[in-house]
């Protein structure tokens, strides 16, 4: 049972365009929730992560968004860039940190120019 | 560099073989993970460490699976008698309690 749900699979945006990617959760205990990038043949890296007491984060061109109620989260990428194009990754976790975080299956991002 | 390390980066080896990989935490990190990603989906957790003691380990972590962090620094993950469905990137990561998890580089497996 996948307990993150991530979409689109695939994503394909403008240079400037904004990218919007979902996930979901059924696990009400998850209380931290990062999003990963992860170039071709490299490790992810963290791009940014909330916690639920707060709705909205935003770290230069990276926003997430919370929906508590309805158990839902997205990455939004403002003024895409050909740089951007990488698969990316939400992941929870239960104990507020990094401790057996669950994934989801990833967006390819392509930033065409 | 005082990121995640894994070594080797890359590793082919006969189905039945047994191999081991290594992984270098950030220095002051006392937790240490061992993920699991196979293509096109996302890593899938396989333990964790927090210091020299293994916290948890999943049942994707076969009896052939064995991890180690002897001195609470360096990690190893060793597959006993490989299989096929080995064939994946084994991803370590690091974090202090609490914090950020940082992931290395991976080492890719390939069974043949």
């Amino acid at each position: 049972q996948q307990q993150v749900k991530q979409s689109p699979q695939s994503l394909i945006v403008q240079k400037g365009g904004i990218s919007i990617i979902n996930c979901a959760y059924e696990n009400t205990a998850f209380d931290y929730f990062p999003w990963y990038q992860q170039f071709p043949g490299k490790g992810p890296a963290l791009l940014i992560a909330i916690r639920p007491d707060v709705s909205e984060k935003k770290e230069g061109r990276f926003t997430i968004s919370f929906n508590k109620s309805a158990k839902q989260f997205s990455l939004h990428i403002m003024d895409s860039q050909p740089g951007d194009s990488a698969t990316y990754f939400c992941a929870a976790s239960t104990q507020g940190g990094s401790e057996k975080l669950v994934f989801g299956k990833g967006t390819k991002l392509t930033v065409n120019p | 560099d005082t990121g995640v390390s894994q070594d080797p980066r890359h590793k082919i080896t006969k189905r039945g073989q047994n191999v081991t990989f290594r992984c270098d935490p950030i220095s002051e990190h006392n937790r240490l993970y061992w993920y699991r990603q196979t293509l096109g989906q996302g890593p899938e957790f396989l333990t964790y460490f927090q210091n020299e003691a293994q916290l948890e380990k999943s049942r994707l972590l076969s009896d052939r699976f064995s991890a180690e962090r002897p001195k609470g620094s360096f990690s190893t993950l060793e597959i006993q008698r490989t299989e096929q469905g080995d064939s994946a990137m084994y991803l370590c990561a690091s974090s202090l309690i609490g914090g950020e998890a940082f992931f290395g580089q991976g080492t890719r497996l390939t069974v043949v």
